[in-house]
């Protein structure tokens, strides 16, 4: 049974950084790669960026581009996400999703989420 | 980037209709789209991978179909558990982009 545990909630101050990290455990680690999705309050999944854990390898949205960094540490089977110079457009819940190994690889597995505040 | 299209934003229909969503993506993605359900306050869960493909454990009710840039999501039979945000994904490169969402309720 995979399972996906991310780190706690956070209240961060406009301009800081956030760093979510991401747990796996049932399967062999680097064989999947890794997503993280975010959701704004009422609003819709949006996808940020991938990473390949046996590579170190990782793909961005443009939108974040410059101020996501996705890394992993195997040894730990956990994955990293940062974000830097939040603002309040930045408070969302943020999932990781770990890749299934079925045709196109969907995202199948899915962390509890980590709910980011950013306030002043 | 490919953007993902989603139809209706919402819809309310009754227990026991059939109710179906659409998704177009922006360029042809062949077979690679994913669909998940999400219900308020949950985890996305995956519902079709590969356009047509059944997630195990998931309800025959759902079904996928479509290729290209023209997907689909049914329920054949909507039941009250069903209440949801469903959100298609394209899942051939990066970005994985996902559609805008579809709220389904009950009337």
């Amino acid at each position: 049974q995979v399972q996906l545990v991310q780190s706690g909630a956070e209240v961060k101050k406009p301009g800081a950084s956030v760093k979510v990290s991401c747990t796996s455990s049932g399967n062999i680690f680097i064989r999947y790669g890794f997503h993280w999705v975010r959701q704004a309050p009422g609003q819709s999944l949006e996808w940020m960026g991938w990473i390949n854990p046996a590579s170190g390898d990782t793909r961005y949205s443009q939108k974040f581009q410059g101020r996501v960094a996705i890394t992993r540490d195997t040894f730990a089977s956990t994955v990293f996400m940062e974000l830097s110079s939040l603002t309040s457009g930045d408070t969302a819940v943020y999932y990781c999703a770990s890749e299934m190994e079925v045709p196109t690889w969907p995202a199948g597995h899915w962390g509890q989420g980590t709910l980011v505040t950013v306030s002043s | 980037d490919i953007q993902m299209t989603q139809s209706p934003s919402s819809l309310s229909a009754s227990v026991g209709d059939r109710v179906t969503i659409t998704c177009r993506a922006s360029q042809g993605i062949s077979n690679y789209l994913a669909w998940y359900q999400q219900k308020p306050g949950k985890v996305p869960k995956l519902l079709i991978y590969a356009a047509s493909s059944l997630q195990s454990g998931v309800p025959s009710r759902f079904s996928g179909s479509g290729s290209g840039t023209d997907f689909t999501l049914t329920i054949s039979s909507l039941q009250p558990e069903d209440v949801a945000t469903y959100y298609c994904q394209k899942c051939d490169t990066a970005p994985r982009t996902f559609g805008q969402g579809t709220k389904v309720e009950i009337k």
